[in-house]
């Protein structure tokens, strides 16, 4: 059974710094890619970021280009979110999300909650 | 910017069928957009339903489909029940990583 498990969400400060993580089992994480997508409260899903099996490309969305950098270690089956320059609107719930073959999302996590706050 | 368009509700009576769209801007969905469709309740993390256009996940029911259905991808439940009441996302891959969702449609069932 497919698992990804979330953690590192909380208050931070405008300005300041987290850093989320993705434990992941019951697949090869090493064999796909992931992402990361987010929901502002009472919003919408929004596309974060992106990484190929082998963490050699990132894709990022706009929004978070320049302050977020996607990261993954294959070894420990993490998937890592280092979020920098949080700004209010970053507040979400930020879930893990494994990769389909077709440019999907495949299998989701539940989610870390992100505060952004003074 | 790209928008991703999509109902903001509908409305459906148990047993009966609904179509939901995911349209673009300015020009059509085609099958080269993999549009895929995601099931949302209160609460929870979002479910993949259809993927690739018109593959239902694992263990999707088979009242849940999905098409081109003209200049839209669409998503069409047949035989609507109240376990279907939620909030249904499209997302469309616009290549070099990046996907756009759409900003959702909730559907009642009643």
């Amino acid at each position: 059974e497919v698992q990804l498990v979330e953690s590192g969400g909380g208050l931070v400060q405008p300005g300041g710094t987290l850093r989320l993580s993705c434990s992941a089992s019951g697949f090869t994480f090493s064999g796909y890619a992931m992402n990361w997508v987010r929901q502002a409260p009472g919003k919408g899903l929004e596309y974060v970021s992106d990484i190929s099996v082998n963490g050699g490309s990132t894709y990022y969305a706009d929004s978070v280009k320049g302050r977020f950098t996607i990261s993954r270690d294959n070894s420990k089956n993490t998937l890592y979110l280092q979020m920098s320059s949080l700004r209010t609107e970053d507040m979400a719930v930020y879930y893990c999300v494994k990769r389909g073959g077709w440019y999907n999302f495949d299998y989701w996590g539940q989610g870390t909650l992100v505060t952004v706050s003074s | 910017q790209t928008v991703v368009t999509q109902e903001p509700s509908f409305s459906v009576s148990p047993g009966g069928t609904v179509t939901l769209t995911c349209g673009l801007s300015s020009v059509s969905v085609s099958t080269s957009y993999y549009p895929s469709w995601y099931q949302q309740t209160p609460g929870q993390a979002p479910r993949t339903l259809i993927y690739n256009t018109d593959t239902r996940s694992s263990g999707v029911p088979d009242r849940f489909s999905g098409s081109i259905l003209g200049n839209k991808a669409a998503l069409t439940i047949t035989g609507a029940q109240t376990d279907d009441e939620s909030i249904y996302y499209c997302v469309l891959y616009m290549g070099s990583g990046s996907w756009v969702f759409g900003g959702g449609t909730k559907l009642t069932v009643l």
